[in-house]
């Protein structure tokens, strides 16, 4: 399986302000996901991150609340942009990264708090 | 209904006994299916994939898939009390616009009690 590396790994941050996450793995993959898990809650896909393309986002997702880049197969950001209490999540990269082009890795995730 | 449901659980088990978490999906054409085990205050590990119908086993781990009952399962045997964790079932849905993407079920929480 890849190794998936995710900065931050925890942070506070103030209502209205925006953070980026970074999503590092240790090969090239074909496909990088971003997804939410709300506390208490399961995991809930925001969009698909396309190589070089704008990402493919999710029913309820939006491109100007949560930008994301991919420049290269194996790096791609999220940014979570003006952010309310509500955005108080985890925040989790994922690679599909097997030979049968199913299976999802995560990274260890990001642990951010709105306050 | 909803695309993947689990038995919200909690379930709790006595150490060494069988420990079965159990979950139906709505997409009749899905083809993959995971189980993730989630530790608290950590991100989810995949245990085992299953892509066809019968038993898969893997050490204390077995998953098991029923494609017409719509229904995948896992047994965790001998169960210790490091399995204490939240299981997530995840399947493959096919989208109306015809990609893929994996959706999860909300997870049964599962304690071992030594």
């Amino acid at each position: 399986s890849a190794v998936i590396s995710q900065k931050p790994s925890r942070d506070i941050c103030q209502r209205g302000t925006s953070l980026t996450i970074q999503c590092q793995v240790d090969s090239q993959v074909t496909m990088m996901f971003w997804y939410r898990q709300q506390p208490g809650q399961s995991l809930t896909l925001i969009a698909t991150a396309n190589q070089g393309s704008e990402a493919t986002y999710e029913s309820g997702f939006v491109i100007d609340k949560f930008p994301i880049s991919r420049p290269n197969l194996t790096f791609s950001t999220l940014t979570v942009s003006n952010m309310s209490p509500e955005d108080s999540s985890i925040y989790l990269c994922s690679v599909q990264a097997d030979l049968s082009g199913n299976t999802i890795y995560f990274g260890e995730g990001s642990w951010l708090t709105v306050v | 209904q909803k695309e993947v449901e689990q038995n919200s659980g909690p379930l709790s088990v006595p150490e060494g006994a069988i420990a079965s978490l159990n979950c139906t999906y709505s997409d009749r054409v899905s083809q993959s299916f995971f189980w993730y085990r989630q530790y608290s205050g950590k991100s989810p590990e995949l245990i085992m994939s299953i892509y066809s119908n019968g038993d898969k086993e893997d050490g204390r781990f077995t998953a098991q898939l029923n494609k017409a009952s719509q229904y995948v399962s896992l047994l965790i045997r001998d169960s210790q009390p490091s399995d204490s964790a939240t299981y997530l079932c995840a399947v493959n849905i096919v989208t109306q616009g015809g990609s893929e993407k994996l959706v999860f079920g909300k997870g049964t929480k599962l304690t071992v009690n030594p």
